[in-house]
């Protein structure tokens, strides 16, 4: 079983804004990641170190961390937002990677 | 621009073995570490292993701890993931990753996969 935590799934209406989150108590510890994946393809990753944007992402995709809790926020999801979004880390050992167990994103 | 083109992905039977291969291109290839993640069909994302971009530290998920290993030829830009004793399980498509100059856990690169199928 994953050591990060994240809901199934999530809805959000065009143009709204959406958070995705991601628990587990390594967050405490080390920075989160987050990763689109729209079918058929490769993830992307969206956010690094809990809050940076790599470049040619939108500035629509944020991230933050509260606690063991790290999240991602869209605000104003755009249809080719819709996508499963996965969050990683490291473990509480810091010698393992773990993935949360992915969002499905609706939009 | 950086290229990861994985290959090796093959039908193989219960306890057998194959090697995947990934031919990096597009950066300083012995500067990153670089990391094995796999998907199996209509799941989620599970990491398999990282290798430091010397070649001389390994670290391995506990699903496959034993039965897989790590190596890279930084002569070659190639990274490989030597894989026995296959199961069922083991069934999924093999993404090789290169991590962010900013560390692990960050993913910063992906190839399009290898698929593996190990029937039952």
């Amino acid at each position: 079983s994953s050591e990060l935590t994240q809901d199934p799934a999530v809805s959000v209406a065009l143009g709204q804004t959406v958070r995705i989150t991601c628990q587990g108590d390594s967050l405490r510890s080390y920075y989160a990641s987050w990763y689109q994946q729209k079918p058929g393809q490769a993830p992307v990753i969206v956010i690094y170190s809990n809050t940076r944007r790599p470049s040619g992402i939108p500035d629509r995709f944020s991230g933050s961390r509260s606690g063991s809790t790290a999240s991602l926020t869209i605000t104003g999801a755009q249809a080719e937002d819709e996508a499963d979004y996965y969050c990683n880390s490291r473990d509480s050992s810091g010698d393992h990677l773990v993935f949360g167990g992915g969002t499905k994103l609706t939009v | 621009e950086v290229q990861l083109v994985e290959s090796g992905g093959v039908v193989v039977q219960p306890g057998g073995s194959l090697r995947l291969s990934c031919a990096a291109s597009g950066f300083t290839f012995n500067r990153y570490s670089l990391h094995w993640v796999r998907q199996a069909p209509g799941k989620g994302l599970e990491w398999v292993s990282l290798i430091q971009g010397g070649g001389d530290k390994a670290y391995y998920a506990d699903s496959v701890r034993g039965r897989f290993t790590i190596s890279r030829d930084n002569r070659k830009n190639s990274l490989y993931l030597q894989i026995n004793s296959l199961r069922t399980e083991d069934t999924a498509l093999y993404y090789c990753v290169k991590e962010a100059s900013s560390g692990w856990p960050d993913l910063e690169s992906w190839g399009q996969g290898t698929l593996v199928t190990v029937p039952s």
